[in-house]
């Protein structure tokens, strides 16, 4: 069974800039997840869909993040514009359901903002 | 309010040294779970165990071992002759039953556990 899959695996912009990551969940997952992980720090939640709607969004930036994830399958984070504060390892998991049962993360994309 | 505590920031044992990684939860639900993942320098997260609020038997697989007590709203993991291949970070994470969504995990800050050969 393939697993989760991100990209890019690094990436570095300047302030301001803007950035997207990329993430296909495990097949036949409905339940896909974006953390964010702060150097020296546990992942913090920042969306979770269930399919293709949106289940919990309430720790995510919504004045410079968004998320999105077409037809339920991969999904797409984007900053924009960045700060220097959004520096962290971006992880993406996906789960069979909204239950804690197969849960399986991604590699992770670090963002370094400069 | 849910909280995962790990005090412990980092650890620092010499190989074939047992070292048990704290962990303290916070929770208001009466169903809840709770794991353990290691973070190698490579980045993933790794799962290693996962625990229902309703089963306090403690488990051990090979060299790991744990302990979980709800009385004190423990979780606490220990390695047995620890290697130089246990060096990671480790987190214990929380995610409750409440809103009927268990899907969000709530990690704690992590532990860095060097071993030294």
């Amino acid at each position: 069974e393939a697993g989760v899959a991100q990209s890019p695996r690094y990436k570095i912009i300047e302030k301001r800039q803007s950035v997207a990551f990329w993430c296909n969940p495990i097949s036949g997952h409905a339940t896909l997840y974006w953390y964010q992980q702060i150097l020296g720090q546990g992942p913090k939640l920042l969306i979770q869909f269930q399919n293709n709607g949106v289940v919990d969004d309430s720790q995510l930036p919504k004045d410079r993040f968004s998320a999105e994830r077409l037809k339920g399958v991969d999904s797409t984070l984007k900053i924009q514009p960045a700060k220097l504060e959004d520096s962290a390892v971006y992880l993406c998991a996906s789960s069979y359901g909204s239950n804690p049962y197969g849960y399986t993360f991604g590699s992770g994309t670090r963002l370094t903002v400069v | 309010a849910q909280k995962v505590t790990q005090a412990q920031t980092e650890i620092s044992v010499v190989e074939k040294e047992d070292v048990t990684l704290d962990c303290v939860y916070e929770t208001r639900d009466t169903t809840y779970y709770l794991f353990w993942y290691k973070q190698p320098p490579s980045g993933e997260l790794v799962f290693l165990i996962r625990r229902n609020s309703f089963d306090e038997q403690n488990e051990i697989s090979g060299r790991y071992s744990w302990n979980f007590q709800k009385s004190t709203s423990s979780f606490n993991f220990t390695i047995t002759a620890s290697q130089v291949v246990d060096s990671a970070v480790y987190f214990c994470a929380l995610s409750e039953a409440s809103s009927g969504n268990t899907g969000k995990l709530i990690f704690g800050q992590g532990t860095t556990l060097q071993v030294k050969p």
